[in-house]
């Protein structure tokens, strides 16, 4: 158990809906991370949040949007749903990751989001 | 961030060590290199990280050349849950990419009985 928490683990929808996907870092870390991985497809940087504020972007759609809560915990919303978003959401967590390398990440166990 | 190469797959027999190699030939000197696996579709798990000096936990030792440009992953006794993806990627300390991870397609080793 990594101590992050990702929910739901599974998500159906239909296209052109949206979803909210929710991540609970580890206790103290400050940065979240997203990322996609599709089917036979690497895992893909999407944005990464540290203390409530947006400080990476990486291949994120217009359409897809994130955010880190007071908290700390942070959301994914995924909008106009096509059925190329159908993938693992991976969120991870790190102390820091904000100037320093030296802190590694934890990952989720992901939300695996299908649209149909 | 500096590219890694690493062979597509591997194979290793259950209880002999697999040595998964890294190239990283355009490492600066303030990037360090990460290991990570993904197990059949579950998150990645953090392995081992090193800036130039060998390290070792439980997990793992990683081998970093004296030049950085390479590394080597031992898993000194491989089981057959040592089957996965294995991922090194150099991460940056500093600068604007705030430590994020860029996976490439990594490694599939596959541990036989």
């Amino acid at each position: 158990d990594s101590g992050v928490t990702q929910t739901p683990k599974h998500l159906i929808t239909a296209t052109g809906q949206r979803v909210t996907l929710r991540c609970s870092p580890r206790s103290g870390d400050l940065s979240v991370y997203w990322y996609q991985q599709s089917l036979d497809q690497g895992l893909q940087f999407l944005i990464q949040y540290y203390n409530g504020e947006e400080r990476a972007k990486g291949n994120i759609l217009e359409r897809f949007s994130a955010q880190q809560f007071p908290d700390l915990h942070s959301e994914l919303n995924l909008s106009s749903l096509e059925l190329g978003d159908s993938a693992l959401y991976f969120c991870a967590s790190s102390v820091a990751g904000l100037l320093d390398g030296n802190t590694e990440a934890f990952f989720g166990q992901g939300t695996r989001l299908t649209v149909v | 961030d500096a590219k890694t190469t690493q062979p597509p797959s591997m194979d290793c027999a259950e209880g002999r060590a697999a040595n998964l190699p890294c190239n990283h030939s355009t490492i600066s000197g303030n990037e360090y290199v990460y290991w990570y696996r993904q197990i059949h579709s579950q998150g990645p798990q953090y392995i081992i990280h090193g800036l130039k000096n060998n390290e070792t936990n439980e997990m793992a030792s990683l081998i970093i050349t004296e030049d950085r440009k390479s590394s080597t992953l031992i898993l000194p006794h491989a089981t057959l849950r040592d089957t996965a993806v294995y991922y090194c990627i150099v991460r940056v300390s500093g600068g604007t990419s705030y430590g994020k991870l860029t996976f490439g397609q990594g490694t599939i080793l596959t541990v036989h009985p």
